[in-house]
């Protein structure tokens, strides 16, 4: 069974930029989720997905940050302008179900540096 | 509010047990879990608890849940050097969505 994917795995950018992260879930897993993971922190949620609806954004900065799951399947977290404290691990995972006992599985992260 | 609170760091010899302990807040979480990243890897489940259970057992892994402290353990029998990770304990809060509230993380590290 394939794992989640991500893309890219690593991303550089200037303040004030502009950048997208991509993640494909395990076929099959209605719930996607979007953590940041600061260096030193654990992650922290910042969006999920229950197919292509919004279950939980309170944590998103929206001013900045924008996510969508237009067809249920795939996501892209973007994030215009970028700040120095965005620099993070930006974690995407999926499960089969929310609530209950739902494991999730996660990708590998996009490391994001903001310079 | 909801937050879990973790030790840093932890040191122990190959062979030896090793013992993480996690402390939360909400003591409606249904769940509790430890999962374990490894360097540059997303974050890996390796085991969880139910709240209504004391004691759970996984081969080498021994989790030990006190819901009248709101304490979690996790303990590591014959700690090998493959088991150098980041362990992190999470919650799953008093919403019925899923959502994790995690720690920060305990870096172990295995001396050979």
């Amino acid at each position: 069974e394939a794992g989640v994917a991500q893309s890219p795995r690593y991303k550089i950018i200037e303040k004030r930029q502009s950048v997208a992260f991509w993640c494909n879930p395990i076929s099959g897993h209605a719930t996607l989720y979007w953590y940041q993971q600061i260096l030193g922190q654990g992650p922290k949620l910042l969006i999920q997905f229950q197919n292509n609806g919004v279950v939980d954004d309170s944590q998103l900065p929206k001013d900045r940050f924008s996510a969508e799951r237009l067809k249920g399947v795939d996501s892209t977290l973007k994030i215009q302008p970028a700040k120095l404290e965005d620099s993070a691990v930006y974690l995407c995972a999926s499960s089969e179900k929310r609530g209950g006992n739902n494991e999730q599985f996660f990708g590998p992260g996009t490391r994001l540096t903001v310079l | 509010g909801e937050d879990v609170e973790q030790s840093l760091f932890l040191s122990v010899r190959e062979g030896d047990s090793s013992v993480i302990n996690c402390t939360y807040t909400d003591s409606s979480s249904t769940y509790l879990y430890w999962y374990k990243q490894e360097p540059g890897a997303g974050l890996q489940l390796l085991t969880y608890i139910f709240s209504n259970m004391d004691m759970k057992q996984d081969q080498r892994l021994t989790v030990l849940l006190n819901k009248k402290d709101k304490h979690l353990s996790l303990r590591i029998a014959d700690t090998q050097t493959g088991d150098s990770a980041i362990y992190f304990c999470a919650e799953s809060g008093s919403s019925n969505t899923g959502k994790l509230i995690f720690g920060q993380g305990t870096t172990l590290q295995v001396k050979p």
